[in-house]
């Protein structure tokens, strides 16, 4: 089974409207740690949000969210106010503890499309 | 299932040696391939970008002649890191596509990482 799913490979939203990009995740980890990252056409993948599965609280990050419904094993990216410069690649990724280490798992990608 | 697999995942090696890194596509052909290494605050640094039967694009800043990049076949591309060092140590991650344009709607697959401990 896939570890990380993104299930919209392009997304379009007005300038200024908020966006929720999907993620569902995959483990049997108790202990794990779910990313967004962005990725503008320069191809670097820029940290946007992170949260614990053992955090209470929803993470947010300035104009960044994360809706972790953890019974559901989803978290989505709620982007408020979107911006133009929001347009990229944005990837959720999931960090599992492992005998060797910590191990990334990333999803496909969906491409967000500001509108202005 | 992986449709990128990166081998070896964790590799602890002695000053001074070479280590090689293998991206292999599974059950598609990639006609590029990206390596990352992550920095503090968990972002991935672009590193270069490999086309198939062609020299390797690397970015500013990274050394060509310390990481090699091969990507000899349309499934395999490889890095290695040349008399690595301790400040080498790093998570390098590389990833796949069917098409050479990065930024697209097309999916871009991730392996799965390797931990690089250079002593």
């Amino acid at each position: 089974a896939q570890k990380i799913t993104q299930t919209q490979p392009g997304m379009f939203v007005q300038e200024k409207e908020a966006v929720t990009l999907d993620c569902t995740y995959d483990t049997s980890d108790p202990s794990y740690g779910l990313f967004w990252y962005k990725q503008p056409s320069s191809g670097e993948m820029i940290f946007l949000i992170y949260q614990g599965s053992y955090d209470q609280q929803n993470a947010t990050e300035g104009r960044y969210s994360l809706n972790f419904q953890k019974a559901r094993k989803s978290a989505n990216l709620v982007i408020s106010a979107s911006q133009l410069g929001d347009s990229a690649m944005y990837f959720c990724a999931m960090r599992e503890s492992s005998n060797t280490g910590n191990q990334f798992y990333f999803g496909t990608g969906t491409s967000l499309t500001v509108i202005p | 299932g992986a449709v990128v697999s990166q081998h070896p995942s964790w590799v602890i090696c002695k000053s001074g040696t070479s280590v090689k890194i293998e991206c292999r596509s599974l059950d598609f052909q990639a006609t590029t391939m990206f390596w990352y290494r992550q920095f503090p605050k968990q972002s991935l640094m672009l590193m270069a970008t490999s086309n198939e039967g062609s020299k390797a694009t690397y970015e500013q800043g990274v050394e060509k002649d310390k990481f090699l990049i091969n990507h000899a076949s349309l499934t395999l591309s490889t890095l290695t890191v040349t008399s690595a060092h301790p400040e080498d140590s790093s998570f390098y991650i590389c990833s796949a596509r069917d098409v050479t344009v990065l930024y697209s709607n097309q999916p871009q697959h991730f392996g799965d990482g390797t931990r690089l401990s250079i002593l």
